[in-house]
């Protein structure tokens, strides 16, 4: 079955690394997904990885796959006030199946 | 140019009401999908369509739930016979054709708040 799962918080100081993780069970996904999300807004497309790539670097953005384990992450270097929000993985095979989603908050 | 837009931004109706929420896709998108997500919760896929066409309807939860689009362009979801349980955030998404690759990104609207007392 497809099932997506996330840890709900992380709270970290302004400044700092986050890092995000996600697992998965599909492993016909072709690509995998991240939003975020901020408070009476749409999701937001952050960046993707294709399934046959380990790492992505985007900015301040690292993307970590390892398709053995069906393990995602999300760095955020540097991180900022304005990067709170909720950060959501995604998995797509025929469709978009998000996680459950994980609320960053970041203190000064 | 505009991005997806949704109204109404809120809707409280009563239990046992039929309700119809609106979805303007990005001009030009051929894909639109419907989701909802219900607190605490991720997006939850309901509906797709290609073009006028509902190509996959596989996560409307009952026959209460129906949605159409009749132009190709503008959706509508309407859910009939309102229970609490239909409370959530119904969000709808375009992309200029079927997501499965890097560049069929999906836009997001803002989303309705369906409250149903």
């Amino acid at each position: 079955g497809e099932d997506v799962e996330q840890s709900l918080f992380l709270s970290v100081r302004e400044g700092d690394s986050s890092v995000i993780n996600c697992t998965y069970t599909d492993s016909s996904s072709t690509y995998l997904y991240w939003y975020k999300q901020e408070p009476g807004a749409g999701l937001q497309l952050l960046t993707y990885i294709f399934s046959n790539m380990d790492m992505k670097q985007d900015q301040r953005l690292t993307v970590l796959l390892n398709k053995k384990d069906k393990h995602l992450s999300l760095r955020i270097a540097d991180t900022q006030t304005g990067d709170s929000a909720i950060y959501f993985c995604a998995e797509v095979t025929d469709k978009l199946i998000f996680g459950t989603g994980t609320r960053l908050q970041v203190f000064p | 140019g505009a991005g997806v837009s949704q109204t109404p931004s809120n809707k409280v109706t009563e239990k046992g009401k039929y309700v119809e929420l609106r979805c303007d896709p990005i001009s030009g998108h051929t894909a639109l999908y419907w989701y909802r997500q219900s607190l605490g919760q991720g997006p939850e896929f309901l509906i797709y369509f290609q073009g006028t066409g509902a190509a996959d309807d596989s996560g409307l939860p009952n026959d209460r739930f129906f949605a159409v689009r009749p132009e190709g362009s503008v959706s509508t979801l309407k859910i009939q016979r309102t229970e609490r349980g239909d409370s959530a955030v119904y969000l709808c998404a375009s992309s200029p054709r079927r997501s499965g690759g890097s560049t069929d990104t999906q836009y997001f609207g803002p989303g309705t708040r369906l409250t149903v007392l």
